[in-house]
């Protein structure tokens, strides 16, 4: 069954702390995978897209990784702010014969606190 | 370049009513994707339309429904609401579905009475 699993399911940093969000996926077959923040009764705003054969990605603060090969991604937060406080969902795309379907994690509560 | 748009922006509704919300993609996007998104379930995969037909479905009941027009605006129409139904609803638009980037919409807030 295609899952993905994300921890903390929340997670409460000082301002100016760095923080590390993990996902795991049970996704097959696998075509990229998502991050996304979404602040609170907002849509969710893609931070990095990675294909199977990027390992690192990097959009400002927010750095990503994937290790394919465990089926696993973390998304590293450096010297948080306040307007980090959001939710960071954590998705897959699955490929199938229909273009494709995308898999979404719980997601990571992250709260920034001054 | 204009985002994606969705109408309304929040609703309130009573049981047993139906509801239509609309979605614009992103000009050049063929496909739109619908989305639930309640506190306890997070986002649940409602279905996608690409190019007027639906190509992906999620396990919703047949009250929910949608289609896409030729523009590639697509509408989501829930019938005979429940009180459970009260949740965010997202659109996403994207270039050819699942493996290409999605953009969201800021979503209906909809709340059933």
């Amino acid at each position: 069954k295609n899952q993905v699993e994300q921890s903390p399911q929340s997670l409460i940093i000082l301002e100016g702390k760095n923080c590390t969000l993990q996902c795991n996926y049970t996704v097959s077959p696998f075509s990229n995978l998502r991050w996304y923040k979404q602040d609170t009764g907002r849509g969710p705003v893609s931070l990095t897209i990675m294909t199977f054969s990027e390992n690192t990605k990097s959009n400002g603060r927010y750095t990503a990784t994937l290790d394919a090969d465990t089926k696993q991604s973390s998304l590293h937060i450096t010297a948080s702010q306040l307007s980090d406080s959001a939710s960071y969902i954590c998705v897959v795309s699955a490929l199938n014969n229909q273009g494709g379907k995308l898999i979404f994690g719980q997601g990571t509560e992250l709260s920034v606190k001054p | 370049k204009a985002g994606v748009t969705q109408t309304p922006r929040y609703l309130i509704k009573t049981r047993g009513q139906q509801v239509t919300l609309s979605c614009s993609p992103i000009s050049g996007h063929r496909s739109v994707s619908w989305y639930q998104q309640t506190p306890g379930q997070g986002l649940q995969f409602l279905f996608e339309y690409f190019s007027e037909t639906q190509r992906n479905k999620g396990n919703f009941p047949g009250r929910f429904s949608g289609r896409q027009f030729s523009n590639s605006r697509s509408e989501m129409n829930v019938s005979t609401l429940e009180l459970g139904d009260s949740a965010l609803y997202l659109c996403a638009s994207s270039l050819a579905g699942g493996r290409t980037e999605a953009f969201f919409g800021q979503g209906t807030r909809l709340t059933v009475v």
